[in-house]
């Protein structure tokens, strides 16, 4: 079973500001199924991003994943008020199984 | 518009039992695999099971697996989830989410809708 670990465990920073978030996996995540989501308080795992890169539906361009085969990059480039949330990296190449990261809280400086 | 809408959670004594349901519209049902998944109150995002469009195939996290079952009702648009012997460690809100599939082969996008989730409560 893969493991991914994600860094930081929080990270503070300021709206207008770059974010970059990580995600490690324990073994390379098959056809670079990975996938980014978004949760906010009170409120059900929105998909922003899946295959390590392309945008979901409706995601705006400022964000972007990148990365393959263990190592993989959530990034926003310009931190909109709305974007402060938890993100969870998930592989989903090794079907049935869909490992979930521990996440990635994205507070406000 | 795209719908999951979950029921059933409520509170149960351990060693009890509880069923989930998720009902979905605005899709066509039957072209989409379906899976729960929970979270426990202030912590991460837990797979729990899955099953294919047909309902003929079903998995399980280990750590339910011979507790849990999941079922579908295609007819209905409904997804279940039994639940029994349980455990405090199964507390959570419960999601239902949905992944295409068609012809045998999923799609690229995985979980693109969730429900808004049912609690479970696992106390004496």
């Amino acid at each position: 079973e893969i493991v991914l670990t994600q860094s930081p465990g929080t990270l503070s920073l300021s709206p207008g500001e770059r974010a970059t978030l990580s995600c490690r996996a324990s073994q390379s995540v098959s056809s670079n199924y990975l996938a980014w989501y978004q949760q906010k308080p009170g409120q059900a795992p929105r998909l922003l991003i899946y295959g390590a890169s392309s945008r979901a539906t409706g995601i705006p361009d400022r964000f972007s994943g990148s990365g393959s085969g263990t190592d993989f990059t959530l990034t926003i480039s310009r931190l909109e008020p709305e974007d402060f949330a938890v993100y969870y990296c998930q592989d989903y190449g090794n079907s049935p199984l869909y490992t979930f990261g521990q996440g990635t809280k994205l507070e406000i400086k | 518009e795209v719908q999951l809408l979950e029921s059933g959670g409520d509170l149960v004594l351990p060693g009890g039992s509880l069923r989930l349901s998720c009902a979905a519209s605005g899709f066509t049902f039957s072209n989409y695999a379906m899976y729960w998944v929970r979270q426990t109150p202030g912590k991460g995002l837990e797979w729990v099971s899955a099953i294919t469009t047909s309902g003929g195939g079903t998995y399980y996290a280990d750590s339910v697996k011979g507790r849990f079952t999941i079922s579908r009702d295609n007819s209905k648009n409904t997804l279940f989830l039994q639940m029994n012997s349980l455990r405090a460690e199964d507390t959570a809100l419960y999601y239902c989410a949905r992944r295409f599939c068609s012809g045998g082969t999923c799609s690229s996008i995985p979980f693109d809708y969730w429900g808004q989730g049912t609690l479970v409560t696992v106390s004496s």
